[in-house]
Formats: C-alpha cells, sequence, structure tokens
C-alpha cells in the first residue's frame, strides 16, 4: 500500500528558531502534498498543497512566508516553520494523493504519521 | 475553514455494542471520508463514499450519504477495544487535486 513518511516524529526548539519537518511518499510519486496541523483535542485544518515543480497553494489565514513550502521532488514536500513561537506548537501532518490509485474524481490521501512540534 | 460536524462529540460504549457517529457538511462535495486517529498518532483511511452513492460497506464499517440533507453516518458494529480512537469525517469538494476538509470529530471509547 501508499505510505507516507515524516520525519521528524517528534522535535522541541526554542522561540525564533526555524524547524524544517519532511514529507515523503516512499512507494508513490506525488505530484500533490497536503499539509494540515492539528491542535489539541482539535481536528485537522488544512494550511496549503504543495504542488511539485511549482508554487504552494495556501488557505486562506495561513502565512505563507512563515510556513515555507518547498516540493523539490516527486516524493518529498519540506515544511519550514520559520522563526517558531510557543502558538505554532502543534501537530503538523502531511498527506499525498497516489494519482495511480484511481481516476481524477478520486481524492484518497495516505496520511504522514505527523510531527509534533513544541517551541518554547 | 471546518465545515463538518461530528455528533456526538465523544461516545463511550460496552465492547460488543454498536456505534454510530454522524457528520454534517456546508458545501456540495465530490466525495465523503471516514478516518480514524489513535491519540497522537496519523490518520488511517477508513472508507470513502462518492457523491452519486448512498451506502457502502467495509467489513464492519457502514457509511450512508444523504446529499440531501448534507449528511452521513458510520456504524461500526460489534465493537471492540481496538476500536477506540477518534474518528474524522472529510469532504472534498472537487476532484483529486483538493485538500480534505475534516468535521471536528467524534471521540469513541470502547469499554471492555
Amino acid at each position: 500500500g501508499a505510505v507516507v513518511s515524516q520525519h521528524p516524529s517528534r522535535v522541541i526548539c526554542k522561540s525564533g528558531t526555524s524547524v524544517k519537518i519532511e514529507c515523503r511518499s516512499l512507494d508513490f510519486q506525488a505530484t500533490t502534498m497536503f499539509w494540515y496541523r492539528q491542535f489539541p483535542k482539535k481536528s485537522l485544518m488544512l494550511m496549503a498543497t504543495s504542488n511539485e515543480g511549482s508554487k504552494a497553494t495556501y488557505e486562506q489565514g495561513v502565512e505563507k512566508d512563515k510556513f515555507l513550502i518547498n516540493h523539490a521532488s516527486l516524493t518529498l514536500s519540506t515544511l519550514t516553520v520559520t522563526s517558531a513561537h510557543p502558538e505554532d506548537s502543534s501537530f503538523y501532518i502531511c498527506s499525498a494523493r497516489d494519482w495511480s490509485s484511481g481516476g481524477a474524481s478520486y481524492n484518497e490521501q495516505f496520511f504522514g504519521p505527523g510531527t509534533r512540534l513544541t517551541v518554547l | 475553514s471546518q465545515q463538518g460536524e461530528e455528533d456526538p462529540q465523544a461516545l463511550s460504549i460496552q465492547e460488543g455494542e454498536n456505534a454510530t457517529m454522524n457528520c454534517s457538511y456546508k458545501t456540495s462535495i465530490n466525495n465523503l471520508q471516514w478516518y480514524r486517529q489513535n491519540s497522537g498518532r496519523g490518520l488511517v483511511h477508513l472508507i470513502l463514499i462518492r457523491s452519486n452513492e448512498r451506502e457502502k460497506h467495509s467489513g464492519r464499517l457502514r457509511v450512508t450519504l444523504d446529499t440531501s440533507k448534507k449528511s452521513s453516518s458510520l456504524l461500526i458494529t460489534a465493537s471492540r477495544a481496538a476500536d477506540t480512537a477518534s474518528y474524522f469525517c472529510a469532504t472534498a469538494p472537487g476532484g483529486g487535486a483538493d485538500g480534505l476538509t475534516f468535521g471536528k470529530g467524534t471521540h469513541l471509547i470502547i469499554q471492555p
């Protein structure tokens, strides 16, 4: 089956530093990946759509200069939280769609295990 | 923005009983999906139902979709302790290039 990995699984950093989170599709190519964030006991919120070879599309209210997304290859997207602050502490989850799994109307996404970011 | 609303927000039942969770959404959709999330972990895809389908089964799972009411239900039959998790519905308004909009989730506890 389609597997998506994330690295690191947990990261603790000091306020003001930048943190990079990697999302990889291990056994399929993903032209599109998605980044979500989840606060404790809350649901997932779509942050941005990461497109291979082009700029990411950000959801309303998500600062593109704060959350830098790079999708340099068909199997890797990175999310960099710049100048992190305690309010950025959250669970960040990526997902990828395996386009070989169906037609354009099929939208099953495979999720990574998530990255727990704690900013002190 | 969150458009899915699950109810109940929390559900506690005895092992062996059936669990029913409901989800409502606001906009038109291409499909609706249900996911499970164990505490502090990633999401596991359970089942997808397309907008032109009314009911779908997968093992102990049964999903219904009523597009006229913009609602869906997830039924887990013969619940097990391992079913304890949070369950989310997620909708996709358009085609495969869209991110998902998640509901608030139902936290299900199966008591042995």
